[in-house]
């Protein structure tokens, strides 16, 4: 597609339940990235793929937050037994190629929304 | 690591004024780019301008521009003309490596 997609735009679980997130990023970009943006904040990093192998996974909060990337293209981003304090928005980019200081912007698609009740 | 800070939570314009947004940020790379990120109530992260540190030109993309002080890391966004379409959430952010470090964001409001 024409630019990165993020499904489901919204997502609304209860707590304890298992959580999908998809990114499906531009055609061709082989660097991908996950964000976390809380309420009124800034973006916090979670995880780095560069094809299919995530050479950079620090941000990830904790163990219940996992990913995968397959085909060099489409990531799932899972969280486990969700708590209230992962409701955000998730937003998805991806870059020609990895590594920021090569100076490559990030295009970012427009998030998933979710809620934890 | 890597920090950026944006010292102006709320930022108000009138339509066809100039308006300047303030970031500063603190790094130990010797290489690296500088972003302003602009996101509407879409959710989109929109690449609004890039500078890259070894670069002393400030970067201007039509009505955007940056003031970029590298002595005293300072990264400073100008929109000139504003517009209408202008107002959502600005976001300074720094590259470092494989991630973005992005400030907490002004929200810029454009008054007709």
């Amino acid at each position: 597609g024409a630019g990165v997609s993020q499904s489901p735009s919204n997502k609304v679980t209860e707590k304890g339940k298992d959580v999908e997130l998809r990114c499906d990023p531009i055609s061709g970009h082989t660097a991908l990235y996950w964000y976390r943006q809380s309420l009124g904040q800034g973006l916090e990093f979670l995880i780095y793929f560069q094809g299919n192998s995530a050479p950079d996974k620090s941000g990830l909060p904790s163990d219940r937050f996992s990913a995968e990337r397959t085909g060099g293209s489409v990531s799932t981003l899972t969280i486990q037994r969700t708590q209230q304090e992962d409701s955000a928005v998730y937003l998805c980019a991806s870059s020609l190629i990895g590594g920021s200081s090569w100076g490559q912007p990030q295009h970012f698609g427009d998030g998933t929304r979710l809620s934890i009740l | 690591a890597q920090t950026v800070t944006q010292s102006q939570p709320e930022m108000s314009v009138q339509e066809a004024e100039t308006v300047t947004l303030s970031c500063t940020y603190d790094t130990s790379e010797s290489d690296y780019y500088l972003f302003w990120y602009k996101q509407p109530p879409s959710r989109q992260m929109i690449l609004v301008i890039r500078q890259e540190a070894y670069k002393q030109q400030n970067a201007t993309e039509n009505r955007f521009s940056v003031n970029f002080q590298k002595a005293a890391k300072s990264f400073s966004l100008k929109i000139s003309d504003s517009q209408l379409g202008d107002a959502a959430m600005y976001f300074c952010a720094a590259s470092s490596g494989s991630r973005l470090t992005f400030g907490e964001g002004t929200q810029l409001t454009v008054n007709p």
